[in-house]
């Protein structure tokens, strides 16, 4: 059974800090890895899917790795903005079927 | 862009009341999925629904819970008879047509069960 665990739970970060977010799986036949950003009160959305044929994948200010043998994922947010301050959930899918294990989340504050 | 859409946003309910929840996923999306997050918790994976039949569900969607796409836009969760512990925020996602693609949620359905 797929297990996906994030630290820290928490950060806070001043503007234009570089910052890195920590993502790991138990299940090492994952075939991909999801990146969500979740405001309050709001739903999921998705920045990054990362492939098990990829090592990375980048969408602008963001980058995310994976690292299938060592069970880990980060994501990496250069340049950090108070408008990234959200809470980041990882999630990784078992190795069969559909269902997505989500993380605890990073809730990140980018403070002016 | 599309997005999925959810109603209502809130939903108020006594206990042992039926509630239906309903999503509209992306139009030419084929997998359909229910999720939920108690508040304070990890978001859990209740449902996925593909070739109008359920592909996965999980130890929490029980008897009580059913889903529908009763016309090719609305994709509906049933609770029959809702418990306190039921209360959360259930959300509904779509993706394309693999399954190992990015997956759109809507911005959530609140149940509060009293």
């Amino acid at each position: 059974k797929q297990e996906v665990t994030q630290i820290p739970a928490a950060l806070s970060v001043p503007e234009g800090e570089n910052l890195v977010l920590n993502c790991s799986f138990t299940d090492s036949a994952i075939y991909n890895l999801q990146w969500f950003r979740q405001d309050p009160g709001k739903g999921l959305t998705s920045l990054l899917l990362i492939q098990s044929s990829q090592r990375e994948q980048t969408s602008g200010r963001l980058n995310a790795s994976l690292d299938k043998s060592s069970g880990r994922s980060t994501l990496y947010i250069a340049a950090s903005q108070p408008g990234d301050s959200a809470t980041y959930l990882c999630a990784g899918p078992e190795a069969s079927g559909s269902r997505l294990t989500f993380g605890e989340g990073t809730q990140l504050t980018v403070n002016p | 862009e599309p997005e999925v859409t959810q109603t209502p946003s809130h939903q108020v309910t006594q206990m042992g009341q039926e509630v239906i929840l309903r999503c509209v996923p992306i139009s030419n999306h084929l997998y359909f999925y229910w999720y939920r997050q108690i508040l304070g918790q990890k978001v859990e994976f209740l449902v996925s629904f593909y070739n109008n039949e359920i592909s996965e569900k999980s130890e929490i969607f029980d008897d009580q819970f059913s889903v529908e796409r009763p016309d090719g836009s609305n994709f509906t969760l049933k609770i029959r008879s809702t418990k306190l512990e039921d209360s959360a925020m259930y959300f509904c996602a779509s993706s394309g047509g693999t399954g190992n693609e990015k997956l759109f949620f809507g911005s959530g359905t609140q149940l509060s069960v009293l």
